[in-house]
């Protein structure tokens, strides 16, 4: 099956600084990616949506200047938690959809943020 | 809004028994519908979606679920679980068309016991 990868697995950064966290689809184009946030014991909160070649959309209540978010390429998305603050910490999470086959996701196994 | 709700927060069984997660949605329109899986230390994976037709959906790894439209409901089941089953299950609705966008319900912690 189509494959997602997340760079790095876990980070931990100082707070007030800015950490990149990628997504790359490997065997597959996706022209849109989604990003969740997962909290301990919690569902997963969708962020928002990743487009390549224009800006990414934002779901209710999410910061964009907090958390911008670059499609560079069809293969590629990222999420910069800028100036992180401790509550910033938390499971970050990439999903792609197969181009063509929206409703299906394949989801990468999430990045580790902790923020001190 | 939409929302989903699976009421059994942390299931612990033993080997051989049988399985029913629940899971309802609010959501009076035309939903797709998930379960997803996370194995310790793994990423989330497909068991199972249902789109359209027959209600009740077959996936991988002996799992099945029933759509039921007028309870809203989409229960997971498996008749004899293992312990390689322990995982955590979340399922999660989608409006068709609409990019694919995933609304999740809060899981459930499933334990197996040898």
């Amino acid at each position: 099956g189509a494959v997602v990868s997340q760079h790095p697995s876990r980070v931990i950064c100082k707070s007030g600084t800015s950490v990149k966290i990628e997504c790359r689809s490997l065997d597959f184009q996706a022209t849109t990616m989604f990003w969740y946030r997962q909290f301990p014991k919690k569902s997963l909160m969708l962020m928002a949506t990743s487009n390549e070649g224009s800006k990414a959309t934002y779901e209710q209540g999410v910061e964009k200047d907090k958390f911008l978010i670059n499609h560079a390429s069809l293969t590629l998305s990222t999420l910069t938690v800028t100036s992180a603050h401790p509550e910033d910490s938390s499971f970050y999470i990439c999903s792609a959809p197969v181009t063509g086959n929206q409703e299906t996701q394949y989801f990468g196994p999430g990045t580790r943020l902790l923020v001190l | 809004a939409q929302s989903v709700s699976q009421h059994n927060h942390h299931v612990i069984l033993s080997e051989a028994a049988s399985l029913e997660l629940g899971c309802n949605y609010s959501y009076g329109g035309t939903v797709n519908l998930f379960w997803y899986v996370q194995y310790p230390g793994q990423h989330l994976q497909l068991l199972l979606k249902y789109f359209s037709g027959d209600p009740l959906v077959k996936g991988i790894k002996g799992f099945e679920a029933e759509f039921i439209k007028s309870k809203f409901s989409f229960n997971l089941r498996k008749p004899s679980v293992q312990w390689s089953d322990t995982a955590e299950y979340f399922c999660a609705v989608s409006r068709p068309g609409n990019t694919g966008k995933l609304i999740f319900g809060q899981g459930t912690t499933l334990q197996v016991k040898p």
